[in-house]
Order: C-alpha cells, then structure tokens, then sequence
C-alpha cells in the first residue's frame, strides 16, 4: 500500500544546476499537486493537475516546470536552481476535485540549494 | 490570496492536557480540512469539516467548522506523546481546487 512516493528524498544541487522531483500514486487519482514547506510559511502550491496531459499553476510557480504524461506520475522540475528554492517539497494527490476528497500527501523530497 | 491565521504557534503541554488551536480566513471557506505532520513525514489528514456548524470527532480529537465560514477549531483532549508534532489547518472557497494552508501549530509535550 505505496500512496503517494516521492523520489529522491534528499537531494543537494549547487546555484545553476536542474534536476527534476518524481512523485508516483497509485491509488489511480486525477489531480495532483506539488507543494514547497518553508519554515513558518506553511504549505504553499507551486503547481497541479486535474488530470493526465493537463498542469495549472499554483500559488508560486515561478522557477518551476511540471508535466504530468502519465496519470500516476507528476513530476516537478527545475530549470536553474536557485538558493531560494531551498524547501522541502511535498507532493500530494486526490482522486477528484476536493469536495469529499482530501489530499493524500508523500513525505516530502529535502532540498537544498548550495 | 487567501490568507489563513493559525494560532497559537506552538504549545508546551503536560501528558493528559487538553488542547486547543484555531484557525481564521480572510475569507469564506467551504471546506475546512486538518492535518497532523511528523517529523520527516508528510501531513496525514485528521479531520474533514463540509459544512457550516460541523462538528466532527475522530477519537480524542474535535474540530469545529465555524458558522462564519471564516474560522475553524480542532481541539485535542487527554493529550499522550503521540500528539507530539505539527498539525496545519487547510481550507477550501466553492469553485476551486487548490487547498490553502495555515502556518502550522507545533504541539510538544513536557514529561
């Protein structure tokens, strides 16, 4: 009973580089969501999904690219990483709009950026 | 945006306390959800709240959907050590998919 996994846990990039956070569910749901958690600010979205071939962005999507081509998989990339996108990244999915269906989350990728 | 006040920030609290913490909007929310975080971990849902006046139990735990739409409680009772950790309100307005979180309430417990 995976849920909601995200890969790597740990990753540390310096200033410039990209790399790309894997987030794969299996419980066949339609939308889903990465999130940044920074100290004292909560839990902001940077990007979602209602659906396979379909992103929107969220409240901080600058700096971030995402794609969803397969329904289990969302991934979020980073196109030069930058010290404040130092964060630790949940993702998280729900198998239908919110209404009745809160948000299953993974335990997050730790990033830091050098 | 949406903004959404959590209070307090943290507690200290003996074994077998009860507990309260509250959340306020900015705006109407028409759901309200509540989450509990670990260390390391990512937020485990606790409590969903879908309508106005709600009160909703899960064990030891009670949350609260105000009748303002604007606010919400979780009220934890005869804390133990597995309390321990950081629980986050969320909140959702009618026609939008994306959940706003509170900045968090950090429970610890005092032997």
């Amino acid at each position: 009973n995976a849920g909601v996994t995200q890969t790597p846990k740990f990753r540390v990039l310096k200033t410039g580089q990209s790399m790309t956070l894997l987030c794969a569910q299996d419980m066949n749901h339609e939308y889903m969501y990465w999130y940044r958690q920074d100290p004292g600010m909560g839990l902001r979205l940077i990007h979602y999904s209602v659906g396979e071939g379909t992103t929107a962005k969220g409240e901080v999507p600058d700096g971030y690219n995402v794609s969803r081509l397969k329904k289990q998989n969302f991934l979020l990339g980073l196109e030069s990483a930058a010290p404040s996108q130092t964060s630790v990244y949940f993702c998280a999915s729900s198998p239908y709009r919110l209404d009745n269906q809160p948000q299953h989350f993974g335990d997050g990728t730790r990033l830091s950026i050098l | 945006g949406q903004q959404l006040n959590q209070s307090p920030q943290s507690m200290f609290i003996q074994e077998g306390e009860d507990v309260s913490m509250n959340c306020t909007s900015s705006s109407i929310f028409n759901t309200w959800l509540w989450y509990k975080q670990d260390p390391g971990e990512g937020p485990v849902l606790l409590i969903a709240l879908y309508k106005a006046g709600e009160l909703t139990s899960n064990g030891r735990l009670t949350a609260q959907f105000g009748i303002t739409r604007k606010d919400s409680f979780l009220n934890i009772s005869a804390s133990i050590p597995s309390d321990v950790g950081i629980y986050f309100c969320a909140g959702r307005d009618f026609g939008n998919e994306k959940l706003t979180f509170g900045t968090g309430t950090r429970l610890t417990i005092i032997p």
